[in-house]
């Protein structure tokens, strides 16, 4: 089992659609969750981080599920300039040292 | 603009050439970080230097040689690579324990 795992997509929606991403993760001791994007050929961003309570930034908005070890990312009123790779992302003991456990990624294709 | 600065921003090189990447951040961050992508993939952890030392190394071959000259600068030394070494390469920093990373918008990288 994949240490993080998403849906690769692509995700085609229009203009004005609401999408959520999923991804789950297996190590139950990790304690820090977050959301990167990354745009073809460019550098990953930091999102946004992931809290248990839920954290919204706008037309964004990232659920942790620590019982279920989910991780969601809501996007409302998709713009074009959404359009991009949504990378999940876990802070986690691998290899007997904490590191950042990247997901493969979502690809979301938004369209007039 | 990113606030981690990577040189160069392309490179071809031939399989005896030694080269250099570097990477330059001033946002006071201790931890700095080599990842490697490669095409449609998640980004791979490198190496790690936390306040100037080697704390990680992913079991990663030494043709890559990284060094970290003081707090700002990072570099990866590269010689004698193998054309399925290229790829992007990203610089990316944090302050020590956060997992928030910058990233640099990174070194895509060919070996002929």
């Amino acid at each position: 089992r994949k240490e993080v795992e998403q849906d690769p997509g692509p995700f085609n929606v229009p203009e004005g659609a609401t999408v959520a991403f999923n991804c789950t993760y297996s190590n139950s001791a990790s304690q820090s969750f977050f959301w990167y994007r990354q745009d073809c050929r460019k550098e990953p961003k930091l999102l946004m981080s992931v809290y248990s309570s839920g954290n919204e930034d706008g037309r964004f908005t990232a659920q942790l599920n620590r019982a279920s070890q989910y991780i969601s990312l809501l996007i409302r009123d998709s713009k074009l300039s959404d359009s991009a790779t949504y990378l999940c992302v876990v802070e986690g003991l691998s290899g007997g040292y904490n590191k950042l456990i990247f997901g493969a990624g979502t690809r979301l294709a938004v369209h007039p | 603009d990113t606030e981690v600065t990577q040189t160069p921003k392309h490179l071809v090189m031939g399989m005896t050439n030694k080269k250099s990447l570097k990477c330059e951040q001033h946002m006071g961050h201790r931890a700095m970080y080599w990842y490697k992508q490669k095409a449609k993939k998640p980004p791979e952890l490198m190496f790690v230097y936390s306040y100037e030392k080697l704390s990680i190394n992913e079991s990663v071959p030494s043709r890559f040689s990284p060094e970290c000259p003081n707090s700002s600068l990072l570099n990866l030394h590269l010689h004698a690579l193998q054309p399925e070494d290229s790829a992007l390469y990203l610089c990316a920093s944090s302050d020590v324990g956060d997992y928030g990373y910058t990233f640099g918008s990174g070194t895509r990288l060919t070996v002929v």
